[in-house]
């Protein structure tokens, strides 16, 4: 029940393409949802986070889409950009002083020019 | 740059050694979480602290150990090294009471030979 499923495993878009990438959860107790971006060589950084009280979450290019009663949630990275290029992880925690993220497979966006 | 440090980026090791690696978190956090990130096994949760305490316990083998001190700096040793212990080690670290948000440091590649 502590598994977050996330697809596609890897994703080729063109330059100004929308990518979408989506994530499932079991776990009805999640509240909090982020998704990380991480470049070769370097540790995750938070991109966008979600809560289960919205549907949709927009910060510029980036938007998170979640479905409560389907228990899934998915980034659409709109106009994508060769920087984009990167692996990108969905996550999930539980309420509580833990927090501890559990974290999707990852999914590796080429976005070629 | 996320504010959080880790020391040394990198660690070139023997099987059966022990090894130790530093987390500083973020100016003001209180809490740092340990992750393993490896090609088999993804990014997993292995331990945190808050505020010195140990608060949460993922999948942490028994040769690992962690602790955080009075400055907040934490340090996760890895003993009885074996090759499946090659992975990425980060720390990352958030102000618990006020918000979820985890902000990653550059990770310690441990290399196990």
């Amino acid at each position: 029940q502590q598994q977050v499923k996330q697809s596609p495993q890897s994703l080729i878009v063109q330059k100004g393409g929308i990518s979408i990438i989506n994530c499932a959860y079991e776990n009805t107790a999640f509240d909090y949802f982020p998704w990380y971006q991480q470049f070769p060589g370097k540790g995750p950084a938070l991109l966008i986070a979600i809560r289960p009280d919205v549907s949709e979450k927009k910060e510029g290019r980036f938007t998170i889409s979640f479905n409560k009663s389907a228990k899934q949630f998915s980034l659409h990275i709109m106009d994508s950009q060769p920087g984009d290029s990167a692996t990108y992880f969905c996550a999930a925690s539980r309420p509580g002083s833990a927090r501890q993220l559990t974290f999707g497979s990852g999914t590796q966006l080429t976005v070629l020019p | 740059d996320s504010g959080v440090t880790q020391t040394p980026k990198h660690l070139i090791t023997a099987t059966g050694q022990r090894v130790t690696l530093r987390c500083s978190p973020r100016s003001g956090d209180l809490s740092v979480y340990w992750y393993q990130q490896s090609l088999d096994q993804g990014l997993q949760f292995l331990i945190q602290y808050y505020n010195g305490e140990e608060r949460a316990k993922g999948n942490i083998l028994e040769r690992f150990s962690a602790q955080q001190f009075p400055d907040l700096h934490s340090e996760l040793n890895l003993s009885s090294l074996e090759l499946g212990d090659s992975a990425l080690y980060f720390c990352a670290s958030s102000v618990v009471v006020v918000g979820d948000e985890q902000f990653f440091g550059p990770g310690t590649r441990l290399t196990v030979l």
